[in-house]
Formats: C-alpha cells, structure tokens, sequence
C-alpha cells in the first residue's frame, strides 16, 4: 500500500493477556519507529529499526514489552501480561532513512488497545 | 532535555477567518526540524507541514504557514481561510538532527465554527 498500515486497528483483551500489534512500513522505508499515545496527549517514543536492528528501545516501558522487526519490513509489537495501564493508542511510523534530509515520519492509524 | 510545549490546548476560529497555533522548544543543539501534525477525529496522524532550522525562509504548504523564529525558539501555525475539515487535534514536534526521536506537545485542538 501507500501509506503505513497497522493491524488490528482496535484490540480488547484481558489483563494478563498476551498482545501482537503490527505495523507494515512504506514499501521502501528504512526506519521504522513505535510510539504510545495515551488520551489527551500527544505520542512518546517506544523504540525505533535500522532495517532489521533495533537501534533504541529506550522508550519500552518495561520488560513486558518487546518489538521486533526480522526481514527490516513488518515490525511487531509485543506486550506480554497485559495490565490496565497499558491501554493507550500504540503508533508505528516509517521514514525513509533516520537523520538528514529524509527523517520525516509518516505515520499509521495506529492500534487502539483497550485491557479490562 | 528536550521539550515542546503548546500553551493552548483549545483554540476556535471562524470559518475562512485566520487562526495562529503557538509552539515553544527548547533545545540546546543547533540542527534540527520542526514538525506540524495533524490529528483530525479519525485520530490519524497526519503530517501538515516541516522546517528545517538552517533554513531561514519559512515553510508554506498551500493554507498552512509557520512563523518559525529560531532565537526565541518558537514555532506557530498560521492555517488561512480556515476550513470545516481544518478542525482536530493538532502537534508540534521536534526531530534533533543527531537523533530520531520525535518529541511532541501536548496538542491544541481547534475548532473551527461554520
């Protein structure tokens, strides 16, 4: 497709559930970032691909989640044990290349996951 | 640390009449860029417009425009002739040259009356 897709667009689950979220980049993208949003504000950095390297997970809240991204294309990520807390808007964005001209992120649709 | 703020969490503008969206960063580095997101009820997220800060002319895109003055750190919107479909959430972000991160305020969302 033409833009960055994400699947599935809302997920409900249980605490102490397991969840995979999973983002498709722009055909092309190098770069491949996750972000949180909760309601209300804007998104915080999760953790961020070089092709398949994961250069920085600084921004993983703890060892719950985890993102992976093998062939440097789809990228999933993973929150085991989910707790209430967790429930936000998880975002994915791609660039072409991280730093210089073009760093732009374009942004998905995000995944909306609710845990009771 | 870095940090982005947006001082106006609401702003309402009339239809076709002009409206200023404000953003302050704070930095010590000298190269970056500036970002405008938009964030309509679908809640996408969608790039408005981008500023290089070695780039002293400001950035236009179509009825969009930013003020950016790189001494006092401050970059605002200005969307023209204001339309129905102009209104949702929107964010500034900063992206250093020397990182990757994109770093967000907290939004303003417009509303804009027919």
């Amino acid at each position: 497709g033409a833009g960055v897709s994400q699947s599935p667009r809302y997920k409900v689950t249980k605490r102490g559930q397991d969840v995979a979220l999973r983002c498709d980049p722009i055909s092309g993208h190098v770069s491949l970032y996750w972000y949180r949003q909760a309601l209300g504000q804007g998104p915080e950095f999760l953790t961020y691909f070089n092709y398949e390297a994961q250069q920085d997970k600084s921004g993983l809240p703890n060892d719950r989640f985890s993102a992976e991204r093998p062939e440097g294309s789809i990228s999933t990520l993973t929150i085991q044990r989910t707790e209430q807390r967790d429930s936000a808007m998880y975002r994915c964005a791609s660039s072409l290349m991280s730093g210089g001209t073009e760093e732009t992120q374009y942004f998905g649709p995000g995944t909306r996951l609710l845990v009771l | 640390a870095q940090t982005v703020t947006q001082s106006q969490p609401e702003m309402s503008v009339q239809e076709a009449e002009t409206v200023t969206l404000s953003c302050t960063y704070d930095t010590s580095e000298s190269d970056y860029y500036l970002f405008w997101y938009k964030q309509p009820p679908s809640r996408q997220m969608i790039l408005v417009i981008r500023q290089e800060a070695y780039k002293q002319q400001n950035a236009t895109e179509n009825r969009f425009s930013v003020n950016f003055q790189k001494a006092a750190k401050s970059f605002s919107l200005k969307i023209s002739d204001s339309q129905l479909g102009d209104a949702a959430m929107y964010f500034c972000a900063l992206n250093l040259d020397s990182s990757y991160k994109l770093i967000f305020g907290s939004g303003t969302r417009l509303l804009v009356r027919p």
